[in-house]
């Protein structure tokens, strides 16, 4: 059975730091693509991150960009989002995400979230 | 504001059939990318819905379908149940974007 357990959320203050982890099992981790999707509190989901197997292709929201880092450790079947310079509107459950490739007829290759862990909520506020 | 536009809110008895519109433009959906669809219960996680447009994953009732036409697509219920009653989610990739959602649809079963 596949599973994603976040962890890392708390309060933190403006301009601060916090590491969220996400450990996985039930799947070969090294085999698969990783996201970071985020949904502030009453709102929509955002993606905010991905990170390919071998962690040769990484990609931000622009909302994130320069400020959060995101790494996968194989060896540990481990998922992280380093969150620098928080901000409040960071405000919301973060949610780690594994890619699935689908071939599609038309675009070639596209990926959707088939597995989500339960979250873990950051607040940012002082 | 989301790049892909859902309703709000859409609402049906029991029963009933009831549609979800996601409208996009010519850097996702009109460019030819297909749409995902999630469902988001109170209180969880999203669970994966629809995939490829039309796609259901085992384990999800034929009472869900979806398609694509052009700049949108639609998820379909029918049948409608009062577990059905969540949140539901497109999503699709945008050229200047990646991965990009919908702003959400509550779904109440009256």
């Amino acid at each position: 059975e596949v599973q994603l357990v976040e962890s890392g959320g708390g309060l933190v203050k403006p301009g601060g730091s916090l590491r969220l982890s996400c450990a996985a099992s039930g799947f070969t981790f090294s085999s698969y693509s990783m996201n970071w999707v985020r949904q502030a509190p009453g709102k929509g989901l955002e993606w905010v991150s991905s990170i390919s197997s071998s962690s040769s292709y990484i990609y931000y929201a622009d909302s994130v960009k320069g400020r959060f880092t995101i790494s996968r450790d194989n060896a540990k079947n481990s998922l992280y989002l380093q969150m620098n310079s928080l901000r409040a509107e960071d405000t919301a459950v973060y949610y780690c995400a594994r890619d699935a490739e689908w071939a599609s007829p038309a675009a070639g290759i596209e990926y959707y979230f088939d597995y989500w862990g339960q979250g873990t909520l950051v607040t940012v506020s002082s | 504001q989301s790049v892909l536009t859902q309703p709000p809110s859409v609402s049906g008895a029991p029963g009933q059939r009831v549609t979800i519109s996601c409208t996009g433009s010519s850097s996702n959906i009109g460019a030819g990318y297909d749409v995902h669809w999630y469902q988001q219960l109170p209180g969880t996680a999203p669970k994966l819905l629809i995939y490829g447009n039309s796609n259901r994953p085992s384990g999800v009732p034929d009472r869900f379908s979806g398609s694509k036409s052009g700049t949108s697509a639609s998820l379909a219920i029918t049948g409608l149940q009062a577990e059905d009653e969540a949140d539901y989610y497109c999503q699709s990739y945008d050229s200047s974007l990646r991965e990009v959602f919908g702003g959400g649809t509550k779904l109440t079963v009256l």
